[in-house]
């Protein structure tokens, strides 16, 4: 059964670090990968899909790198905001040779904090 | 831009009794989805619905829940006779096609039984 787990659980930095959040999934036979933000009570927001035959995708400030033979994603988010505050999902779609309808499984989550 | 909908955003009912959950998924979107998430828990995945049936459905996803899209518009989960541990947000998702991969979530309905 494929887990996920996000590392750190929470994490607090002043405004303009670059950061890394860590992603890790326990089988590496996915489809792709998705990152999201979920702001407090509110859905949840898709920031980056890496399909499993991809290195990496940027958007913005945004940049998620995928090594699916490790099981590893990273999130790299570069001059952090106070905007950015939110907690960051990984989310993982299993291998199927179709790209069926399979739902996704997620890891619990980076709460981070942007201190302005 | 097109979003997916939710209704209505908060729900509280007894225990035993059944809700039901609504979503208007983006129009021209295919592929549709229900999720759950118990509070401090990680986002977990009910069922998936393609072509009027269901897809892949997750063990969480028993006898007591049922999916239906009753219309062009419209996806509902029902839940039948709820129990104390079905509180939770619920997140409905639609994808538009088998080529795009990205699942677009709405808002949630917050579920509180009592």
């Amino acid at each position: 059964k494929q887990e996920v787990t996000q590392i750190p659980a929470a994490l607090s930095v002043p405004e303009g670090e670059n950061l890394v959040l860590n992603c890790s999934f326990t089988d590496s036979a996915i489809y792709n990968l998705q990152w999201f933000r979920q702001d407090p009570g509110k859905g949840l927001t898709s920031l980056l899909l890496i399909q499993s035959s991809q290195r990496e995708q940027t958007s913005g400030r945004l940049n998620a790198s995928l090594d699916k033979s490790s099981g590893r994603s990273t999130l790299y988010i570069a001059a952090s905001q106070p905007g950015d505050s939110a907690t960051y999902l990984c989310a993982v779609k299993r291998g199927y040779s179709g790209g069926g309808a399979d739902g996704l499984t997620f890891g619990k989550g980076t709460h981070l904090i942007i201190q302005p | 831009e097109p979003e997916v909908t939710q209704t209505p955003s908060h729900q509280v009912t007894q225990m035993g009794q059944e809700v039901i959950l609504r979503c208007v998924p983006i129009s021209n979107h295919l592929y549709f989805y229900w999720y759950r998430q118990i509070l401090g828990q990680k986002v977990e995945f009910l069922v998936s619905f393609y072509n009027n049936e269901i897809s892949e459905k997750s063990e969480i996803f028993d006898d007591q829940f049922s999916v239906e899209r009753p219309d062009g518009s419209n996806f509902t989960l029902k839940i039948r006779s709820t129990k104390l541990e079905d509180s939770a947000m619920y997140f409905c998702a639609s994808r538009e096609d088998r080529v795009a991969d990205t699942q677009y979530f709405g808002p949630g309905t917050r579920l509180t039984v009592l």
